[in-house]
């Protein structure tokens, strides 16, 4: 079965670092690009970025470019979302989702995570 | 960026009826638009990808169409289990963005 499992619910003062994860299952992970999507509380889908874990060439929302890092280690089929420095509205739904087909990021999203919930407060 | 836009951004409607969901991008997006559903405290799930295709194991009382600028999202014959949120995505030009969504409601 095709899969991807995120880490768990966080919580996490402002200023904090954070890094969570998501792992593939069941597919070639080098061979699918894995995207990162933000739902804050009560609102809409946010495209963040996607990474191409194959050869880690990144694409990053320019409302995201720069707070946080998308990366990935082939060796343990596992994609991360990371910040340096939390802030409170940093506090939403994280969603990893893998596009329906290998090789291209330009698909529709047919495999979601289960999503981290991250809470940032003081 | 590409802006997506969905109307309505609310829906009441019942079971039986029929529904569409209107889409529009900023620019032409060719075919590259899909259609997600998602319910309360879940992970979107996708319904139709490049404009028209259904996805595997999605009924065909959904149905999208458009290209270009303009699409659409319709469900023919409203079922209990439809009612959720849909959302709209472009994948053409990266960002991928998303549209506000469209929650359907019971009336």
């Amino acid at each position: 079965e095709v899969q991807l499992v995120q880490s768990g619910a966080e919580v996490k003062k402002p200023g904090e670092s954070l890094k969570i994860s998501c792992k593939g299952s069941g597919y070639s992970f080098t061979s699918y690009w894995i995207g990162w999507v933000r739902q804050m509380p009560g609102k809409g889908l946010e495209w963040m970025g996607i990474i191409y874990p194959g050869d880690s060439d990144t694409r990053y929302s320019p409302s995201f470019q720069g707070q946080v890092t998308i990366s990935a280690d082939k060796s343990i089929s596992t994609a991360y979302l990371q910040w340096s420095s939390l802030k409170a509205s940093d506090t939403a739904m994280y969603y990893c989702a893998r596009p329906r087909s290998g090789g291209t990021s330009y698909d529709a999203f047919d495999i979601w995570g289960q999503g981290t919930m991250v809470t940032v407060c003081s | 960026d590409i802006q997506m836009t969905q109307s309505p951004s609310s829906l009441s409607a019942s079971v039986g009826d029929r529904v569409t969901i209107t889409c529009r991008a900023s620019q032409s997006i060719s075919g590259y638009l899909n259609w997600y559903q998602q319910k309360p405290g879940k992970a979107p799930k996708l319904l139709i990808y490049a404009a028209s295709s259904l996805q595997s194991g999605v009924p065909s009382r959904f149905s999208g169409s458009g290209s270009g600028t303009d699409f659409t999202l319709t469900i023919s014959s409203l079922q209990p289990e439809d009612f959720a949120t849909y959302y709209c995505q472009q994948s053409y030009s990266s960002p991928y963005t998303f549209g506000q969504g469209t929650k359907l409601e019971i009336k």
